[in-house]
């Protein structure tokens, strides 16, 4: 079936080391990528997404994420990370012919320790 | 404020009884959708609705109906509730004509004893 798949569930760092979160999905074709975040307590937000053009995107708050085709990977970054990013992170695809009904990966709760 | 509400907030339900959650966008985009969110499991999609009138199935549509009588609400009910429905429900909606990305409500944090 096709899928999204996001790995190491649970993540554990400290202020200012670097964060990289996987997402890879099986779908062919052009796809769009997202990912959300959500902070303890409040609803989905979106960090940034991908159409087309430069692979590399850039979204708020100082993450960025890398399109890679031939890997199927949307990987997110954050070179240092702190405290007020403790949240759950999930990466969807819009796969070819979705119609934006996103498929999500199963999310990475991330929890920064001060 | 533009966007998109839920009610209620939470909810604790009988097995057996019908629940209706509610949504409403003031964004008039012309998508909307239900998902569910269970630890380790991310987000489903229950049900959508491409533009007013007209309803879709999503992952996980079983128990659940869904109807679309104008843009602005998309009503989700629970036919006869069970424990398995206990979850976390999210509306989100999507202006289908360029941006592709969800706004999503706040949740409807539903218990089901």
């Amino acid at each position: 079936a096709q899928s999204v798949s996001q790995h190491n569930h649970h993540v554990i760092l400290s202020e200012a080391a670097s964060l990289e979160l996987g997402c890879n999905y099986s779908y062919g074709g052009t796809v769009n990528l997202f990912w959300y975040v959500q902070y303890p307590g409040q609803h989905l937000q979106l960090l940034l997404k991908y159409f087309s053009g430069d692979p590399l995107v850039k979204g708020i708050k100082g993450f960025e994420a890398e399109f890679i085709k031939s890997k199927f990977s949307f990987n997110l970054r954050k070179p240092s990370v702190q405290w007020s990013d403790t949240a759950e992170y999930f990466c969807a695809v819009n796969p070819p012919g979705g119609n934006n009904r996103l498929a999500f990966g199963k999310g990475n709760q991330v929890v920064v320790i001060p | 404020i533009a966007g998109i509400t839920q009610a209620p907030t939470s909810q604790i339900l009988a097995a057996g009884r019908r629940m209706t959650l509610r949504c409403t966008q003031d964004m008039r985009h012309n998508a909307m959708y239900w998902y569910r969110q269970d630890l380790g499991l991310g987000l489903r999609l229950i049900h959508y609705s491409n533009t007013a009138g007209t309803t879709g199935k999503g992952e996980v549509p079983d128990g659940y109906s869904v109807s679309r009588a104008n843009t602005d609400d998309f009503p989700l009910t629970l036919a006869s509730a069970v424990p398995s429905q206990t979850s976390v429900y999210f509306c989100a909606s999507s202006d289908s004509s360029e941006t592709r990305d969800l706004s999503f409500g706040p949740g409807t944090r539903l218990t089901v004893l």
